[in-house]
């Protein structure tokens, strides 16, 4: 079984929808991460959390809303989707302090 | 700021050839210099990382990588490609002040020809 699972694996929806990406881990990290990858851009930090209480924005937060309810899951919100949204979207789990980050296999995301 | 510059976005070689993958990181020493693989339809995975331990790095699949502080630089080579080497690589960098944010690189997307 993966370590990091996403649900779902691809999504389509329209422009004003929220919508809610999960993400869970069984490795029993205290950090986890959402990016997204868009095309030419590589990866970006979207949030990212040291525990259930510790919740942080990354590069590139607006538009978005997390919560980690639990040590295993984190979870990714568009309150309200637009199309310049629509990207592949990963979350991680890791140690912290540079260890590594195991990745989900991804959301491809499509926003109409 | 910490920033990280992947040069060649598309790197083509014959099976059995080096493979050559260049990365270069911002003149500030990053505490930490990773090198990932995405293949298709997957997440990331390292495939090395560089701690500060030795500037020569081994990592998974017979790839290696060699920090150069005086060219700021961290290339991803590998002796002879395999076909199942095709898939995009990703270097990153992580924050000095908060090692838990990475930056990553644009990508090098390898192909490999029989």
């Amino acid at each position: 079984d993966a370590d990091v699972t996403q649900t779902p694996r691809n999504r389509i929806t329209k422009t004003g929808k929220r919508i809610m990406l999960e993400c869970s881990q069984t490795k029993g990290h205290d950090r986890m991460y959402w990016y997204r990858q868009d095309p030419g851009l590589g990866l970006r930090l979207i949030y990212y959390s040291f525990d259930v209480k510790d919740i942080n924005k990354g590069e590139i937060s607006d538009g978005y809303s997390v919560s980690r309810q639990a040590q295993a899951k984190f979870s990714l919100s568009l309150e309200s989707a637009i199309p310049n949204q629509t990207a592949l979207y990963f979350c991680a789990s890791g140690l912290g302090g540079g260890e590594t980050q195991y990745f989900g296999p991804g959301t491809r995301l499509l926003v109409l | 700021a910490q920033s990280v510059t992947q040069l060649g976005s598309h790197v083509s070689v014959s099976e059995g050839a080096l493979v050559l993958l260049r990365c270069n990181y911002s003149s500030s020493v990053p505490p930490y210099l990773f090198w990932y693989v995405q293949y298709p339809n997957q997440g990331l995975q390292l495939l090395l990382k560089y701690t500060s331990a030795a500037t020569l790095v081994k990592g998974i699949n017979g790839f290696e990588a060699e920090f150069k502080k005086s060219e700021t630089s961290f290339h991803l080579t590998k002796p002879s490609a395999h076909m199942s080497d095709a898939a995009e690589y990703f270097c990153a960098v992580s924050k000095s002040y908060n090692t838990d944010k990475l930056i990553f690189g644009t990508g090098t997307r390898l192909q490999v020809f029989p």
